[in-house]
């Protein structure tokens, strides 16, 4: 069975860093790209960065460009996002989504953990 | 960025009515479209990818068509389990971006 379990989230200040983790588990964590994606509260789904397999293949929503760094360690099956320079507009539940194709990225999310929730303020 | 549209932005319905949700992309996104599901306090759920291939598991009372800008999901006969709010999401360009979502509840 499918499991990723995001933390990392909390309370912190603008300005401010905090990192995300997931921890994917019941399949070949290798084989696939990985996103994340955020909602912010009471509002909908915003894509946020997705990375390839091998981390050959990077990309980032304009929002976060230049601040967050996606990352994966696939001999520990574990997704990561660095957020600095976190903003009043980054507070928002933070999930981890797998990509549904092997070997390269084709961006049906098919599965998703359940969100850790990043809130900023001072 | 393409940017995304739906209409409705909510709608009510009987149980068994259809029900029709429209996307629409800034611009030409071949079927590179993917409808999602998300009840209340979950995760999304993949209900359709690339415009109109049902993913596994998923009822077959859900479906999708259209290419280019214009998109359309449809579930042929509401039930009480598919209140949810549903978005649509392109990926024909990075980055990827959804709609803001149709939240469909029961009259």
């Amino acid at each position: 069975e499918v499991q990723l379990v995001e933390s990392g989230g909390g309370l912190v200040q603008p300005g401010r860093s905090l990192r995300l983790s997931c921890a994917a588990s019941g399949f070949t964590f290798d084989d696939y790209a990985m996103h994340w994606v955020r909602q912010a509260p009471g509002k909908g789904l915003e894509w946020v960065s997705g990375i390839s397999w091998n981390s050959g293949s990077i990309g980032y929503a304009d929002s976060v460009k230049g601040r967050f760094t996606i990352s994966r360690d696939n001999a520990k099956n574990s997704l990561y996002l660095q957020m600095n320079s976190l903003r009043a507009e980054d507070t928002a539940l933070y999930y981890c989504a797998k990509d549904n194709c092997s070997g390269g990225s084709c961006y049906y999310l098919g599965y998703w953990g359940q969100g850790t929730l990043v809130t900023v303020s001072s | 960025d393409i940017q995304m549209t739906q209409s409705p932005s909510s709608l009510s319905a009987s149980v068994g009515d259809r029900v029709t949700i429209t996307c629409q992309a800034s611009q030409d996104i071949s079927n590179y479209l993917n409808w999602y599901q998300q009840k209340p306090g979950k995760a999304p759920k993949l209900l359709i990818y690339d415009a109109s291939n049902l993913e596994t598991g998923v009822p077959s009372r859900f479906s999708g068509s259209g290419s280019g800008t214009d998109f359309t999901f449809t579930i042929s006969s509401l039930q009480p389990e598919d209140i949810a709010t549903y978005y649509c999401q392109q990926y024909d360009n990075l980055p990827v971006t959804f709609g803001p979502g149709t939240k469909v509840d029961i009259k």
